[in-house]
């Protein structure tokens, strides 16, 4: 089966950089994606890794090592906005995503 | 602009009550999925559909059902063996290796 890891709440302030982490297991490994969801919204896709390495996005940043299992969101010069849920997703077979249980972040002025 | 809707927005069940959700989409996408989100829960897969005429259970199927007549279209209907229904419930699609596009989501009650 597949199961996600991520921490369930981070805090930073703004202008800040916050990292969040997520560790998967899976049994067929097609590429972890990340999406962020605000409040009462639908998610909206942020980055995908297939491969080992940094993908850069604007202030956003996603890290992925196969070896470890283990990817990570960048986010940089935080603002207000991007107070929001973000999700860590693992592509299994039949391209069907499994989500983690999400970590909310909170940006403080 | 394409996209998915989902409809209705808010939807209301009465107990033994059997209710469709409406999924659209006009990107032309293959793949289409249902995801079920509790409050401060992940998103978990009901039933999705690589092609027409074709979909496979996900992880908590039991109590649902859908249908996949057209591409552009997968309705879920909650049935009243579905115990515990309400939730948010999130319909998506794919064109295939990544980047899902979401509906709005249909918020449902049980009363």
């Amino acid at each position: 089966g597949q199961s996600l890891e991520q921490p369930s709440e981070v805090t930073a302030v703004e202008g800040a950089i916050v990292q969040i982490n997520c560790t998967y297991q899976t049994s067929g490994f097609y590429g972890l994606s990340w999406y962020q969801q605000h409040d009462g919204g639908a998610p909206t896709f942020l980055s995908y890794n297939a491969l080992d390495g940094l993908e850069e996005t604007g202030r956003f940043s996603s890290f992925l090592s196969r070896s470890d299992s283990y990817g990570y969101l960048l986010l940089q010069e935080l603002q207000m906005k991007d107070s929001a849920s973000y999700f860590c997703a693992v592509r299994g077979p039949g391209g069907k995503l499994i989500f983690g249980q999400g970590t909310e972040l909170s940006v403080k002025p | 602009d394409g996209g998915i809707t989902q409809s209705p927005k808010y939807l209301f069940r009465k107990e033994g009550q059997n209710v469709t959700l409406s999924c659209e989409q006009n990107l032309n996408h293959d793949a289409m999925y249902w995801y079920r989100q509790d409050p401060g829960q992940g998103l978990r897969l009901i039933y999705y559909s690589q092609i027409v005429n074709d979909f496979q259970k996900g992880d908590i199927a039991e109590g649902y059902s859908v249908s996949r007549e057209k591409k552009e279209s997968f309705p879920l209907t909650v049935t009243s063996a579905q115990k515990n229904p309400t939730a948010f419930y999130l319909c998506a699609s794919t064109p295939g290796r990544y980047g899902y596009t979401f509906g709005s989501g249909t918020r449902l009650t049980v009363v």
